[in-house]
């Protein structure tokens, strides 16, 4: 079993509509949790940085962590063509830690 | 400013062949990391440097090595180059030991 489980989708949804994105863990150490993006032919970048549990809001995305269900999400509202990109978790055991742990990515398309 | 630069980008080689890949992070970045990225496996940690010292080790077999220069410049090399090797090897730089990861667009390597 992975540490990090991500439903690889592919996920596709008409432009407007409300993204969510999920992931579990089984390590309950982990206390950092990141979403990326990557575009085709890119390298990820950081959208969404987390400490512990709670929600993290920057304007059309949300990311919430429940550490108590080893459960984090992001959201993706007013969905745009351009969020088109596979959206990857990942969690660190330590603040500033470089070796981050990875979903294995979910695939989303929005539909104009 | 210029963001993490891997060289080359596409390369093929055949199995038992070894291979050396070249990252360039961004100015001033001391932090250096490793990743390879799979269909099957996802993204994976291989190995952080920090100042030209190895600070952290991923669980990949002794054929995978690398090494930083006193520029910050790093490179990494797979000796005994096997079909499993095939995949995309990002490498990711930050500001400082804690810091947010930059990833540039990854080497992508083919072992026939």
């Amino acid at each position: 079993q992975k540490e990090v489980e991500q439903d690889p989708g592919p996920l596709s949804v008409p432009e407007g509509a409300i993204v969510s994105l999920n992931c579990t863990y089984s390590n309950s150490a982990f206390q950092y949790f990141m979403w990326y993006r990557q575009y085709s032919r890119k390298g990820p970048e950081l959208l969404m940085y987390t400490y512990s549990s709670g929600n993290k809001e920057d304007g059309r995305f949300t990311a919430q962590v429940d550490k108590s269900s080893k459960y984090i999400s992001l959201f993706i509202r007013d969905s745009q063509p351009s969020d088109s990109a596979t959206y990857l978790c990942a969690m660190a055991l330590a603040q500033g830690a470089q070796k981050l742990v990875f979903g294995q990515g979910t695939r989303l398309t929005i539909n104009p | 400013k210029a963001g993490v630069t891997q060289t080359p980008r596409y390369l093929i080689k055949t199995r038992g062949q070894q291979v050396t890949l070249s990252c360039s992070p961004i100015s001033g970045h001391r932090s250096v990391s490793w990743y390879q990225q799979t269909p099957g496996q996802g993204l994976q940690f291989l190995f952080e440097y920090f100042s030209e010292t190895q600070r952290n080790k991923g669980n990949f077999p002794g054929r995978f090595s690398g090494r930083q220069f006193s520029n910050s410049r790093s490179e990494m090399n797979v000796s005994t180059l096997e079909l499993g090797d095939s995949a995309l090897y990002l490498c990711a730089s930050s500001l400082y030991q804690a810091g947010e990861l930059f990833f540039g667009e990854g080497s992508r390597l083919t072992v026939l």
